[in-house]
């Protein structure tokens, strides 16, 4: 079975462009996660979207936003690009929003580098 | 303000020998513990989980306790092995908010031969 995918891997922009981070989660789950591991740092936690809708927001200006498509899977979006947005993102999925049954399960992450 | 701590960066051990890696939080909503590991250029990989209503969880070689009175976590592996080098994260959530994680800083675990 696949796990979740990330795409790109890599990806460098420049400070005050516009990124899309792209996610598929696992088949059958129905909820997505997006975090943030800035280097030495554990990940950060910044939105949730369970059945298409907004469930958790973590504490991200509004440059961050994110949706989730009918097919489960989700675009993180980033405006404005500054340099401390260099990380690593990453997505997670699960089956259900908020159940201690079903644990996170991460993607290899996109690595963003803005110069 | 760092609301679950990790405070060893790194740890050696001898392969065979016990692995315990610890972990301490602050925020005392937090009702649900979880460890990951993860190796470079991959996502954290799931390990293993502990509600609040228990003390003690084991999978295999792995076993998380928790104290809650003291606000402390601990992840023991016996026997460790060379595979089981890797960075570990301890991560916490509230009720309710299973998939709003927050995690520590991580220890990085090196197991020789």
């Amino acid at each position: 079975d696949a796990g979740v995918t990330q795409s790109p891997t890599h990806l460098i922009k420049t400070r005050g462009q516009h990124v899309t981070l792209r996610c598929s989660p696992i088949s059958g789950h129905k909820s997505v996660s997006w975090y943030q591991q800035v280097l030495g740092q554990g990940p950060q936690f910044i939105f949730q979207y369970y059945e298409k809708e907004e469930r958790g927001r973590g504490n991200f200006p509004d440059r961050f936003s994110a949706r989730q498509f009918p097919n489960y899977s989700s675009e993180l979006n980033v405006n404005a690009l500054l340099l401390g947005d260099s990380a690593l993102y990453l997505c997670a999925s699960s089956t259900r929003g908020n159940s201690y049954n079903s644990p996170l399960h991460f993607g290899n992450g996109t690595r963003l580098t803005v110069t | 303000d760092q609301q679950v701590k990790q405070n060893s960066p790194s740890l050696s051990v001898q392969e065979g020998r016990i692995s315990i890696l610890n972990c301490d939080y602050t925020n005392s909503m937090f009702d649900y513990f979880l460890w990951y590991k993860k190796y470079p250029a991959e996502g954290p990989t799931f390990l293993i989980s502990i509600s609040s209503i228990k003390d003690k969880n084991e999978d295999g070689r792995f076993t998380v306790f928790l104290n809650k009175s003291a606000k402390h976590l601990s992840l023991h592996i016996v026997p460790s092995q060379p595979g089981d080098s890797a960075v570990y994260f301890c991560a916490a959530s509230e009720t309710g908010t299973a998939s709003k994680l927050t995690f520590g800083t991580g220890t990085r675990l090196q197991v020789t031969l």
